[in-house]
């Protein structure tokens, strides 16, 4: 399984778009990328996931560049609700399926009024 | 989208004891589901993969004789964790999967354990 690097930490204010990135320089051709959100004594949450190029559903938007060497979730105008870890996985099913998941250290954002 | 849920919640208990924690799929049926275990400010990792009808996967460093998994349907997976001590303290999440050939994974929302 290709492994993940994001920012431990990241801060930012109410109504602020929010970018993070991921890298996953070893990613393999039938790799997706995933992004899972978790607030604290939860279960993550899937938030999206893509394979190349733009996705965008109702929570946030994932970008991903030609080669796939990296990824960037954009949450647009966060609230004080987007306080949470989020997570960046890569794998050979799309959401994860019958595949077992491993997880990196995520990012922790922190979004203040 | 599928609900996954855990029982209990929370549970505390002495030393020595065993604690059973169940993991279901409400609204479909999982062959595989996964057992994960996180402690205070860290990631979650993943103990075990349990498949319905056969033994667990263990990850490597995780004792199958402490932690045992039973998936005895397509809709419930149990860990028992046999006699805890403290640092089995920790919170415990199951994963399952939805649809054949692949699909996303859906979590529970976890069980705290406390082991006093």
């Amino acid at each position: 399984l290709a492994k993940t690097t994001q920012p431990i930490s990241m801060d930012s204010y109410e109504g602020q778009e929010v970018n993070i990135t991921c890298s996953h320089n070893n990613i393999a051709t039938n790799d997706y990328i995933t992004w899972y959100q978790q607030f604290p004594s939860q279960g993550p949450r899937f938030i999206i996931q893509g394979y190349k190029t733009k996705v965008t559903n109702e929570v946030a938007s994932l970008f991903i560049p030609a080669d796939r060497k990296s990824s960037t979730l954009s949450l647009p105008r966060v609230s004080l609700s987007d306080t949470a870890v989020y997570y960046c996985l890569v794998g050979d099913v799309p959401g994860g399926g019958y595949n077992k998941l491993i997880f990196g250290a995520g990012t922790r954002l922190a979004v203040h009024p | 989208g599928a609900v996954v849920s855990q029982h209990p919640s929370r549970v505390i208990c002495k030393s020595g004891t065993s604690v059973k924690i169940e993991c279901r799929s409400l609204d479909f049926q999982a062959t595989t589901m996964f057992w994960y275990r996180q402690f205070p400010k860290q990631s979650l990792m993943l103990m075990a993969t349990s498949n319905e009808g056969s033994k667990a996967t263990y990850e490597q460093g995780v004792e199958k004789d402490k932690f045992l998994i039973n998936h005895a349907s397509l809709t419930l997976s149990t860990l028992t964790v046999t006699s805890a001590h403290p640092e089995d303290s920790s919170f415990y999440i199951c994963s399952a999967s939805s649809g054949a050939g692949g699909g996303e994974q859906y979590f529970g929302p976890g069980t705290r354990l406390t082991v006093t």
